[in-house]
């Protein structure tokens, strides 16, 4: 079956780095992307990972091992407006659909 | 267009009554994905196009769902007689094509069966 697992909430503060882990099993897996969800908005695009590594975009980056299954988005700086759902999403191979994970809910405290 | 453009943006309707979601993925997006978004929940997959054609219908609930794509480009999703559990907000993407690094999302539709 497919599976992705992340925590439902996190809260953190703000100034400070926070890490929300995401576990797969899927069939066939060809790429692990992370969005970012507002309250009432559309997704939107965070981070791609294919290979196994760190992938660093500002003040956000993103990890994958493929062997363990696991990846995490890394928020650095946390600033209010990073209050969101973070998702997280593989591409299968073959069909190429995206499985996304229930999201993780990140509240920003002053 | 700029984005991927939904249509309409909220539809309430009686149960049992058929309804037709529209979406205009970005000029040129060859990939086109349906997601449903339940309250508070993550996305569910419902089906997707490469062109016309769906190489995964896999996620369609039911057969009260279909979903059709005509000149590569203008997807629309249907519902028949729908049921209250139908409630939800339903996302389209687009990409530009299956091996893109990103999905673009439209704003939704925001579907209450009464």
């Amino acid at each position: 079956g497919q599976n992705i697992d992340q925590p439902t909430e996190m809260t953190a503060t703000e100034g400070a780095i926070v890490q929300i882990n995401c576990t797969y099993q899927t069939s066939g897996f060809n790429g692990l992307f992370w969005y970012q969800q507002h309250a009432g908005e559309a997704p939107t695009f965070l981070s791609y990972n294919v290979l196994d590594g760190l992938e660093e975009k500002g003040r956000f980056s993103s990890f994958l091992s493929r062997s363990k299954g696991y990846s995490y988005l890394l928020l650095k700086e946390l600033q209010m407006k990073d209050s969101a759902s973070y998702l997280c999403a593989v591409r299968t191979s073959g069909t190429y659909k995206y499985i996304f994970g229930t999201g993780t809910r990140l509240k920003v405290l002053a | 267009g700029a984005g991927v453009s939904q249509s309409p943006s909220n539809k309430v309707t009686e149960k049992g009554k058929d309804v037709e979601l529209r979406c205009d993925p970005i000029s040129g997006h060859t990939a086109l994905y349906w997601y449903r978004q339940s309250l508070g929940q993550g996305l569910e997959f419902l089906i997707y196009f490469q062109g016309n054609s769906a190489p995964d219908k896999s996620g369609l609930p039911s057969d009260r769902f279909s979903a059709e794509r005509t000149g590569g480009s203008v997807s629309t999703l249907t519902i028949q007689r729908t049921q209250q559990e139908d409630s939800a907000v339903y996302l389209c993407a687009s990409s530009p094509d299956w091996r893109g690094e990103k999905l673009f999302f439209g704003s939704g539709t925001q579907l209450s069966v009464l």
